[in-house]
């Protein structure tokens, strides 16, 4: 059981390239959550899945792109990378979703030059 | 509007020392969860407690403890006679349950560093 995974663990993107952070969880949770940290803040929440073809915004949705085609996978794209967008990117499942603890991956470092 | 707040940006303490770290929160929803989060220096967040709104009772883990008053809309958690492997980033959450949103709301974080 590897609990939520994410890939990569790092990346740097020059201004205005794309990429695909992936999320992965193998616990059969329902609801999965993308949130960005920015050096020295809280997590703001980027968008979120009640399940497989349902997504929706979150608090800071601009600039970024999800799908849910399945229960296991979430991925994160960023169209046209801008400086504003490095942060660390956590990817969180929970099998309740309000009302459960969310289970966290081990984040992606993304750098934006 | 809910809200988190960890008024706390920054606690240093010295080893042993017992220190406590503030969490107020805002909601209109009778039904909630509150959660404290840690995040040492290797960045990844690990889960600590949830606490839903219908249960008062503080928690004791270890040298961990949780105050819990609904009263003054306070999730406080204090660590006993901290040690340097406390060192990190304490994150306060709330999710609302009326509402149905499925989200959690996190507090600005509260790092503590413990000196040796």
């Amino acid at each position: 059981n590897a609990g939520v995974t994410q890939t990569p663990k790092f990346r740097i993107l020059k201004i205005g390239q794309s990429m695909t952070l992936q999320c992965a969880q193998d616990m059969n949770h329902n609801y999965m959550y993308w949130y960005r940290q920015d050096p020295g803040m809280g997590l703001k929440l980027i968008y979120y899945s009640v399940g497989a073809g349902i997504t929706d915004k979150g608090e800071v949705p601009n600039g970024y792109n999800v799908s849910r085609s399945t229960t296991e996978d979430f991925p994160l794209r960023l169209e046209l990378a801008a400086p504003s967008q490095t942060s660390v990117y956590f990817c969180a499942s929970t099998l309740y979703g309000g009302t459960d603890t969310q289970y966290f991956g081990p984040g992606t470092r993304l750098t934006v030059l | 509007a809910q809200k988190v707040t960890q008024a706390q940006t920054e606690i240093s303490v010295v080893e042993k020392e017992d220190v406590t770290l503030d969490c107020v929160y805002e909601t209109r929803d009778t039904t909630y969860y509150l959660f404290w989060y840690k995040q040492p220096p290797s960045g990844e967040l690990v889960f600590l407690i949830r606490r839903n709104s219908f249960d008062e009772q503080n928690e004791i883990s270890g040298r961990y403890s949780w105050n819990f008053q609904k009263s003054t809309s306070s999730f406080n958690f204090t660590i006993t006679a901290s040690q340097v492997v406390d060192s990190a980033v304490y994150f306060c959450a709330l999710s609302e349950g009326d509402s149905g949103t499925y989200k959690y709301i996190f507090g600005t974080g509260t790092r503590l560093k413990v000196l040796a």
